[in-house]
């Protein structure tokens, strides 16, 4: 199963912005809106970022999404010691399944 | 309360099969698309398939991976989700998520269960 491109790790220290990316192809970020999840360790995901750059009801505007072609970025702009946890992209692709990305484990300095 | 509440997970050996169920309660489960998704032992996530509701047939997506030996099932009426997971092997040992689809996103998981454990061994 294939899946969308992220970089393994990202870092940064309280109140910077962070940008982590999610890299993908022409049937499924290409075509489809993409998704972001945080995972805080043993917990589960919790939706940040759907269709792109919309955030759901109660997701701090600290936390946005853009889409350019087949690719991706998740920024969260004034980094918390909280924010510190593992980032998913998804996007669902043309074949009819879902896919994830690898993962980023975003740690705060 | 809005949650969801899945089951059905434990020790199975391989060959074995198991059935999680995923109760979800406060919100109108007729209406929603349903997932599950896994994650191994330190590992990222995956999908393993879609069920959608009844104006959809209620029909179903699966990942290759699991194609052929898992099946996704509900009962609106029961407010529950299942899944039926045969042939089990060492490489399904994971947690099991249910996930409800966002009314209006393409494919935005907005609610998950806590997870159940799978673990597959000899």
């Amino acid at each position: 199963q294939s899946l969308l491109t992220q970089p393994p790790s990202a870092s940064g220290t309280p109140g910077q912005k962070v940008t982590m990316s999610c890299s993908g192809t022409t049937s499924n970020i290409g075509s489809n809106p993409v998704s972001w999840y945080q995972q805080l360790p043993g917990t589960a995901p919790k939706l940040l970022i759907h269709s792109n750059n919309q955030r759901p009801s109660g997701v701090p505007d600290r936390f946005s999404g853009s889409k350019s072609g087949t690719s991706a970025s998740l920024a969260i702009s004034g980094l918390q010691s909280e924010d510190e946890a593992d980032y998913y992209c998804a996007a669902w692709d043309d074949s009819l399944n879902g896919l994830f990305g690898e993962g980023t484990k975003l740690t705060v300095l | 309360e809005v949650q969801l509440v899945e089951s059905g997970g434990g020790l199975v050996q391989p060959g074995g099969s198991l059935r999680l169920s995923c109760a979800a309660s406060g919100f109108s489960f007729r209406d929603h698309y349903m997932d599950w998704i896994r994650q191994a032992p330190g590992k990222g996530l995956e999908w393993v398939g879609h069920i959608r509701n009844k104006a959809r047939s209620y029909s179903t997506e699966l990942a290759a991976s699991v194609k052929g030996r898992f099946t996704l099932s509900r009962d609106d009426s029961k407010n529950s989700l299942y899944l039926q997971m045969n042939g089990l092997r060492t490489e399904d040992t994971a947690v099991y998520y249910c996930a409800r689809l966002a009314m209006g996103t393409n494919w935005g998981l907005d609610l998950w269960g806590q997870g159940t454990t799978v673990t597959v061994s000899s």
